[in-house]
């Protein structure tokens, strides 16, 4: 079945530091990838997203380039913050449901700390 | 527009009980999904409603159940509360023809003791 790997954490970086945090997935198909974002007591964000092989989203200052033949979605930015530090999940979309539209597997989360 | 709210956000039952779950949907969003999140893990996809019923379902037991209503805000519904059942559940809206993108809400805690 589908599904998605992402690297373990937690992952501590100073402030300015290039961060990567890896993802890797499995799909048939041509699913869409995302990066959420979950700030510490708070629901999921979406921080970007990419619909096709080779797409790039990007916001906040970081990117993510869908690579169909790595079968990867990293997430990197190129200096951190310390208002960057939460926890950050890759997820897939799942479209096996018959429609255009199915539910997303996550990845178990990668916690990211921040320290000035 | 109006975001995905969620109550309770914190709730404490004890085993054997039951639970109720409330969720409304962000604006103009015509499904709704409902996720597990145990603690430090990923959410878990336990199903999604469309136009009322249900649209597909992980790996759940029945004991979890779930309506949504005609102005799309939907309830999940817990019986038979066990101890594993505590964790954050996470109600997401979205347009069903969209590109899988969810908005989430802040959650409900729920603990069972």
């Amino acid at each position: 079945g589908n599904s998605v790997t992402q690297m373990e954490g937690p992952v501590t970086l100073s402030e300015e530091a290039f961060l990567t945090i890896n993802c890797t997935y499995t799909a048939t198909g041509y699913p869409s990838l995302f990066w959420y974002v979950q700030y510490p007591g708070e629901g999921l964000q979406l921080l970007l997203k990419a619909t096709k092989a080779d797409d790039k989203g990007s916001n906040k200052g970081f990117e993510a380039t869908y690579r169909k033949e790595t079968t990867s979605f990293h997430l990197e930015k190129g200096s951190v913050q310390v208002s960057d530090s939460a926890v950050y999940f890759c997820a897939l979309s799942d479209l096996g449901y018959g429609g255009s539209q199915g539910n997303l597997i996550f990845g178990k989360g990668t916690k990211l700390s921040v320290k000035p | 527009e109006t975001g995905v709210t969620q109550s309770p956000t914190h709730l404490i039952k004890t085993r054997g009980q039951q639970v109720t779950l409330r969720c409304s949907s962000q604006s103009g969003h015509n499904t709704v999904s409902w996720y597990q999140q145990a603690l430090g893990q990923g959410p878990q996809f336990i199903f999604q409603y469309y136009r009322e019923e249900e649209n597909g379902r992980g790996n759940f037991p029945p004991r979890f159940s779930g309506l949504q209503f005609p102005n799309y805000s939907s309830e999940l519904n817990v019986n038979a509360l066990e101890l594993d059942d505590s964790a954050l559940y996470l109600c997401a809206s979205s347009q069903k023809s969209g590109t899988g993108e969810l908005f989430f809400g802040e959650g409900s805690r729920l603990t069972v003791l």
